[in-house]
């Protein structure tokens, strides 16, 4: 299978601790996004990368988060410090870039848990 | 900045019966994208349908079809002859350009035997 993957699936941490996490995309899409989401909630917005340049980071996200992706392939999302307002789950998309109307692939998700 | 708007939280359906979910966004822009995304329980979201907001006939993907009031800026999907493997999280999400593709809070779709 050739899909999004993401490593780990699940993440328990203490408050406090730094996390980080992987996204390989489908590997001929250049885009790949980062979103967060809530029980119950839409997916949020973090950042987004076009190969290696990151295009675009949500304001609504600290100075604790930041994302890579050095080669434009996969990508990390680290988060430092973590805090019990962190746990989500975190969704990691590509496409392939040039059409406006392209189709997001998603990975299954990182759960995270901060105690 | 845009926004999408689900107000159905949770709807019911019964098996092969039709259903409807609504969608309302918010833009300046004249050229956008439209999608509606679907999240099983297993959490991995597919891409169920989109539209192209300067086309005036409304998309349909086999039992999926939308109908796009581009003047309303309103989005809602109709899912017909409803089967048990409907039963998901139903995003309604707005692309405008090249930019990033921004999410509804989502309805919660069960589907009765």
């Amino acid at each position: 299978d050739t899909g999004v993957s993401q490593d780990p699936r699940h993440k328990i941490t203490k408050r406090g601790q730094n996390v980080t996490f992987r996204c390989d995309p489908i590997s001929e899409h250049n885009r790949l996004y980062w979103y967060r989401q809530t029980l119950g909630q839409g997916p949020e917005f973090l950042t987004y990368f076009q190969n290696e340049a990151q295009l675009e980071k949500s304001r609504l996200l600290s100075d604790r988060f930041s994302a890579e992706r050095p080669k434009g392939s996969f990508s990390t999302l680290e988060i430092q410090r973590t805090e019990q307002g962190d746990s989500a789950m975190y969704l990691c998309a590509s496409s392939l870039d040039g059409q406006s109307n392209e189709k997001l692939f998603f990975g299954s998700g990182t759960q995270l848990s901060v105690l | 900045a845009q926004t999408v708007t689900q107000s159905q939280p949770e709807m019911s359906v019964q098996e092969a019966e039709t259903v409807t979910l609504s969608c309302t966004y918010d833009t300046s822009e004249s050229n956008y994208y439209l999608f509606w995304y679907k999240q099983p329980p297993s959490r991995q979201m597919i891409l169920v349908i989109r539209q192209e907001a300067y086309k005036q006939q409304n998309a349909t993907e086999n039992r999926f079809s939308v109908n796009f009031q581009k003047a309303a800026k309103s989005f809602s999907l109709k899912i017909s002859d409803s089967q048990l493997g409907d039963t998901a999280m139903y995003f309604c999400a707005f692309r405008g350009g090249y930019q990033k593709v921004t999410f509804g809070t989502g309805t919660k779709l069960q589907v009765i035997p």
